[in-house]
C-alpha cells in the first residue's frame, strides 16, 4: 500500500493567514493526488486533483502543487469558512489511502 | 445533477453481517469510465477506502479488509451495495459513496459523495 503522510496534524491560524499543508506518498504518485476539505458531520469535498487543478467552483486562495512524492496545499488569506480538516488522497494505486488529515483550526 | 445517497441499518451487533446501499442520480453505472466506492470515517479519525466497483464489474478491495467485503452493482435500479461480514465494534463508522471517474481530468479522485450514514456497531 501507498503510505500518505499529512504534516502538519493541525495547525492554528488567523483569518488572512497563509497556511500550507504538505502529504508525503511513500512511492511515487505522479501528479495522481486530490485534496479534500471536510467540515464537522459533512462528507469531504473535492478542492484540487491532479496534485494542482482546482476543482470548478473552489476559491482561487486554495493552490496545490507537487509531484512524484511531495505535495502541498497552500490557503492564503485564510477565510472563516476554511475552519475545517483537509486530506490528500492518492488515485495511483489501489488500494487508495488517504493521509491521517490536517485539522485548521482557528488561533 | 449528480447525487448519492447511503441506506442501510444504524445499529448492527457485534458478528452480524452489514448491508448498505448506495442509491444514486444522474449518471450510469453502465457509463465507460465511471466507478463508485465506499469509505468510512469511524468517529474522530480519518478516511479509510473500503471498495470499488466499475462500470465493467472490475471490483477492487482494501487488503485489511477484502475478506470480509463484497460489493455489488445493480444498474437498473442505480444502486451499489456493499457488504461486510463479521461486524465488530471498531467498524463503527460513518460510510460514504462516492463517485469516481476513471478517464478524464478527474480521473481516479472521488468527485461526488453521499452524506453519510453512521452505523455503529454494539450488542
Amino acid at each position: 500500500d501507498i503510505q500518505m503522510t499529512q504534516s502538519p496534524s493541525s495547525v492554528s491560524a488567523s483569518v488572512g493567514d497563509t497556511v500550507t499543508i504538505t502529504c508525503r506518498a511513500s512511492q511515487g504518485i505522479s501528479s495522481r493526488l486530490a485534496w479534500y476539505q471536510q467540515k464537522p458531520g459533512k462528507a469531504p469535498k473535492l478542492l484540487i486533483y491532479a496534485a494542482s487543478t482546482l476543482q470548478s467552483g473552489v476559491p482561487s486562495r486554495f493552490s496545490g502543487s507537487g509531484s512524484g512524492t511531495d505535495f502541498s496545499l497552500t490557503i492564503t488569506s485564510l477565510q472563516p469558512e476554511d475552519f475545517a480538516t483537509y486530506y490528500c488522497q492518492q488515485g495511483s494505486n489501489f488500494p487508495r489511502t488517504f493521509g491521517q488529515g490536517t485539522k485548521v483550526e482557528i488561533k | 445533477q449528480i447525487t448519492l445517497k447511503e441506506s442501510g441499518p444504524t445499529l448492527v451487533k457485534p458478528t452480524q453481517t452489514l448491508t448498505l446501499t448506495c442509491s444514486f442520480s444522474g449518471f450510469s453505472l453502465t457509463t465507460t469510465g465511471v466507478a463508485v466506492g465506499w469509505i468510512r470515517q469511524p468517529p474522530g479519525k480519518a478516511l479509510e477506502w473500503l471498495a470499488l466497483i466499475h462500470w465493467d464489474d472490475d471490483d477492487r478491495y482494501s487488503p485489511s479488509l477484502n475478506n470480509r467485503l463484497t460489493i455489488t452493482k445493480d444498474t437498473s435500479k442505480n444502486q451499489v451495495v456493499l457488504t461486510m461480514t463479521n461486524v465488530d465494534p471498531t467498524d463503527t463508522a460513518t460510510y460514504y459513496c462516492a463517485r469516481q471517474p476513471t478517464v478524464g481530468a478527474t480521473a481516479k479522485v472521488f468527485e461526488y459523495w453521499g452524506q453519510g450514514i453512521l452505523v455503529t456497531v454494539s450488542s
